[in-house]
């Protein structure tokens, strides 16, 4: 079956420094992947998406590349924020809109 | 505003009391879909609903039921609560691309944290 796999956490940072949050994935077929961000006290908010092989996701700063080869999608931002404290979900949809998570990634930035 | 609502956002109850966690999307999306929410387990799906009148099972639908009867409402039923059903659950809806195609973004609801004592 299809499986999502990151980085257990939290991931404590600095203001500006650089993040890599790991995800990788098992799945049939040709998965779409995406990242999916939890601020405290809210929903989940789509971060970025890729749906095929070598696209490359972005937003706000952050970017993911969809590697069918290595079967990973890590989460990379060049300088983070305080305000990108959150729990980060890397995520698949092999198909009929199912998402399997991951168990969510914790990141923590101080000043 | 493009969203989906869910209530009550809080409730706390007691075991075997029957209760509705109500969710509702003005988006027109087709599909919609329970989830709920563990520390050191993440997201698992519990329903899901292709359209109207059409509901399929999640990963963990032990002791839920929904239903589907307008497009824009999916409510999640527990008829009788038990205490291993305290989480934080989560509504979802996405259009619904035919053909098992899997690039369609969900937008999730904010969340209904649940206490059954």
């Amino acid at each position: 079956g299809n499986s999502v796999t990151q980085m257990e956490g939290p991931v404590t940072l600095s203001e500006e420094a650089f993040l890599t949050i790991n995800c990788t994935y098992t799945a049939t077929g040709y998965p779409s992947l995406f990242w999916y961000v939890q601020y405290p006290g809210e929903g989940l908010q789509l971060l970025l998406k890729a749906t095929k092989a070598d696209d490359k996701g972005s937003n706000k700063g952050f970017e993911a590349t969809y590697r069918k080869e290595t079967t990973s999608f890590h989460l990379e931002k060049g300088s983070v924020q305080v305000s990108d404290s959150a729990v980060y979900f890397c995520a698949l949809n092999s198909g009929y809109s199912t998402l399997t998570f991951g168990k969510g990634t914790m990141l923590l930035v101080s000043p | 505003e493009a969203q989906v609502t869910q209530n009550p956002r809080y409730l706390i109850t007691v075991t075997g009391k029957k209760l509705t966690v109500t969710c509702s999307q003005n988006m027109n999306h087709e599909y919609m879909s329970w989830y709920r929410q563990d520390p050191g387990l993440g997201l698992r799906q519990i329903y899901y609903s292709m359209n109207v009148e059409v509901t399929d099972k999640g990963d963990v639908p032990e002791g839920y039921k929904v239903s589907r009867k307008e497009k824009r409402n999916f409510p999640l039923i527990l008829e009788s609560p038990s205490p291993n059903q305290t989480s934080l659950y989560f509504c979802a809806s996405s259009t619904w691309t035919s053909g098992g195609f899997s690039t369609d973004t969900q937008y999730f609801g904010p969340g209904t944290r649940l206490t059954v004592l």
